[in-house]
């Protein structure tokens, strides 16, 4: 049974960085072809794709993101961790990991719980 | 890349079908076969519901359906019931990234 769940600040400054972790379990990220990606949800508002790390340390991010997005992996934790540069009252959120499996290219078949981070000075 | 485009609200009565279409581009719907469709109750994470356009991971009810046509995928709900009340997004991959649609809520009558 695969689990994630998403951990770190639920509230930041304006300006300030954001680092989220995803700690996961039931499967590896050292499988070939895995991936997880992190998804974040304005409240009341669409689902938007981030970031994605691969098995492989392979990295993607979302074109209109991409300067303040970094994201890395530590295999031997199970975890994949997120970070946000200077953050704005429009980044509040409930920012969710996803698990993708091998060779899926967009199939998130398991999340976690999401954690909500709040931007306010 | 910008977000697929879904309808904001769909609504059937119960035991009705319902289709939700998601529109995109060929770079991304249109030229992939890695179109899924998620439902989201309020307060709750996305739950996988249909992946590589037309199929349904174990323990989803048959009652959804996927298709697509050109750059325009949908999901059918059919026998609508009031436990389908949600909201509905669909993804794709677009060539390196993935993408969401603007998500739309359906309403059970």
């Amino acid at each position: 049974q695969i689990t994630l769940k998403e951990s770190g600040a639920t509230l930041v400054k304006p300006t300030q960085t954001l680092t989220l972790t995803c700690t996961f379990s039931g499967f590896s990220l050292s499988t070939s072809g895995v991936s997880v990606s992190w998804i974040r949800q304005p409240p009341g508002k669409a689902l938007e794709w981030l970031a994605l790390i691969y098995w492989d340390d392979d990295k993607r991010y979302s074109p209109s993101l991409k300067t303040r997005l970094t994201i890395t992996k530590d295999t031997s934790k199970n975890q994949v961790v997120l970070t946000m540069t200077n953050m704005d009252p429009v980044d509040t959120a409930t920012y969710y990991c996803a698990h993708e499996p091998a060779h899926s290219s967009g199939l998130f078949d398991s999340w976690g719980q999401g954690t909500l981070v709040i931007v306010s000075s | 890349q910008s977000a697929l485009t879904q309808p904001p609200s769909a609504s059937g009565s119960p035991g009705q079908s319902v289709t939700i279409s998601c529109t995109g581009t060929s770079r991304d719907v249109g030229g992939s076969d890695f179109v899924s469709w998620y439902q989201q109750h309020p307060g709750k994470a996305p739950r996988l519901i249909i992946y590589e356009v037309t199929k349904r991971p174990s323990g989803v009810p048959d009652r959804f359906s996927g298709s697509k046509s050109g750059n325009t995928a949908s999901l059918t709900v059919s026998g609508l019931q009031p436990q389908d009340e949600a909201d509905y997004y669909c993804s794709s991959f677009a060539g390196i990234n993935r993408v969401f649609g603007g998500g739309t809520k359906l309403t059970v009558l």
